[in-house]
């Protein structure tokens, strides 16, 4: 069946780095976009963008321009998220989904604190 | 951006009644290749969410058929014919016809 699985929470301070994985099984991986959604604790969902996972092209909303990096490891079916230079706001649930939101992750919870 | 407004907030709700949730949109979600593209996700508590109802009316494979999607342009709506335990959380309403994608606040359904 289809299944993503991400990697596991992280703890970070402000100003480091965190990179987070998004595995995908049971489909073509490059046959649907992966897309990224956050989810501040106990708020709404809020679209991050997407990853086009045939060309590799990302796409980001506004507020997620600059610090964000979708990548991909394509031979491992796999998507990745980099965010640089974290900060206290960036503490969030974050979920990779696939095929129109049909599938999606388990969740990632990125705290940041110093 | 396109904002999704979702009514009501929250919805309180007895086991086996009926119940509506509103999504209006500030511009029309009809895309210029003719679909909609409209879509009703449930996140039930500590769990990740799940895909309901795409395109306006389409019933995800698995979803039981007590969840039914309507509408059109700007107003659409999610019913549920008969509220199960298991249908309570937060439901939440996503458009893609217009870049960048958006969610509507959600509305929080809970027993009465």
């Amino acid at each position: 069946q289809i299944q993503l699985v991400q990697s596991g929470p992280e703890l970070k301070k402000p100003g480091e780095s965190v990179k987070i994985s998004c595995k995908a099984s049971g489909y073509t991986f490059t046959d649907y976009a992966m897309h990224w959604v956050k989810q501040v604790p106990g708020k709404g969902l809020k679209w991050m963008g997407w990853i086009n996972t045939y060309t590799g092209k990302p796409t980001y909303a506004d507020d997620f321009k600059g610090r964000f990096v979708f990548s991909l490891e394509a031979s491992a079916s796999t998507a990745n998220l980099q965010i640089s230079n974290l900060k206290n706001e960036d503490t969030a649930n974050v979920f990779c989904a696939s095929l129109r939101f049909a599938y999606w992750g388990q969740g990632t919870l990125v705290t940041v604190s110093s | 951006d396109v904002v999704l407004t979702q009514t009501p907030p929250t919805l309180s709700a007895t086991i086996g009644q009926s119940v509506s949730i509103s999504c209006r949109s500030s511009q029309s979600l009809l895309h210029s290749n003719g679909n909609t593209y409209l879509h009703w996700l449930l996140q039930r508590p500590g769990q990740s969410p799940q895909l309901l109802i795409y395109s306006v009316s389409r019933l995800e494979s698995g979803v039981p058929n007590r969840f039914s999607g309507s509408g059109s342009g700007t107003d659409f709506t999610l019913k549920i014919s008969g509220v199960e335990a298991e249908d309570l959380g937060v439901y939440y309403c996503v458009q893609g016809t217009h870049a960048p994608y958006t969610f509507g606040a959600g509305t929080k359904l809970e027993l009465k």
